[in-house]
């Protein structure tokens, strides 16, 4: 069974520094998903990747997946306090097919402080 | 374009009733999943619903249902509710699984409170 960890679970930073947020899965997963949740609100899709190696930037978010390792890394680049909010990975099991679903890490809750 | 809706935003209920939550994708989308989001759980995997037939389940007893219409949009029924049932109650669309990445597209949820 699928099993994804989140490292850290609470977060707590100063605006302006950088941090990495570490995603593992424990079965093969040929892609993997980042979200936003802010409190009270729904997910919001923030990156999709689909292949080993693959690296997606947006704004001060910056992810990446290595396969082989099975682990996935949300990198925070001079973080600001808007970026607060919980950060969830998803991974499923194996390939991509007509049973695949996704499965969440328990999130990552981060605060940037002024 | 509108994104996924969901009804009703928030649900109260007492032990041993029944409730219903309803979902409409994204215009396009075939493929309905819900996801049940308790204090300190995490995104459980409830029901995944594509072309009408229920394609995966996760690990909830039989109580938890729902079905997928003709246009797509979703019920899902808790029957003989609990107190742990409060919960959020996610519902996300996407394209039919050839056509897409997987990538899900969620609604603001369903807050259900049993009492």
């Amino acid at each position: 069974e699928l099993k994804v960890e989140q490292n850290p679970l609470f977060l707590s930073m100063q605006e302006g520094k950088n941090y990495t947020i570490y995603c593992n899965y424990s079965t093969t997963s040929d892609r993997l998903y980042w979200y936003r949740q802010d409190p009270g609100k729904s997910l919001e899709s923030l990156f999709v990747l689909l292949s080993n190696g693959a690296v997606k930037q947006e704004g001060r978010l910056m992810a990446s997946l290595d396969t082989k390792a099975r682990l996935s890394t949300l990198h925070i680049t001079a973080a600001v306090h808007d970026l607060s909010a919980t950060y969830f990975c998803a991974a499923i099991s194996g390939v991509w097919t007509s049973g695949s679903r996704l499965t969440f890490g328990e999130g990552t809750q981060l605060t940037v402080n002024p | 374009e509108a994104g996924v809706t969901q009804s009703p935003t928030h649900l109260i209920k007492t032990r041993g009733q029944q409730a219903t939550l309803r979902c409409s994708p994204i215009s396009g989308h075939t493929s309905v999943y819900w996801y049940q989001q308790a204090l300190g759980l995490g995104l459980q995997f409830l029901l995944w619903y594509d072309e009408g037939e229920e394609r995966n389940r996760g690990n909830f007893p039989p109580r938890f249902s729902g079905r997928q219409f003709p246009n797509y949009s979703s019920e899902l029924n808790v029957n003989a509710l609990e107190l742990e049932d409060s919960a959020l109650y996610l519902c996300a669309s996407t394209k039919g699984w050839q056509a897409n990445t997987g990538e899900l597209f969620f609604g603001e949820g369903s807050r259900l409170t049993v009492l």
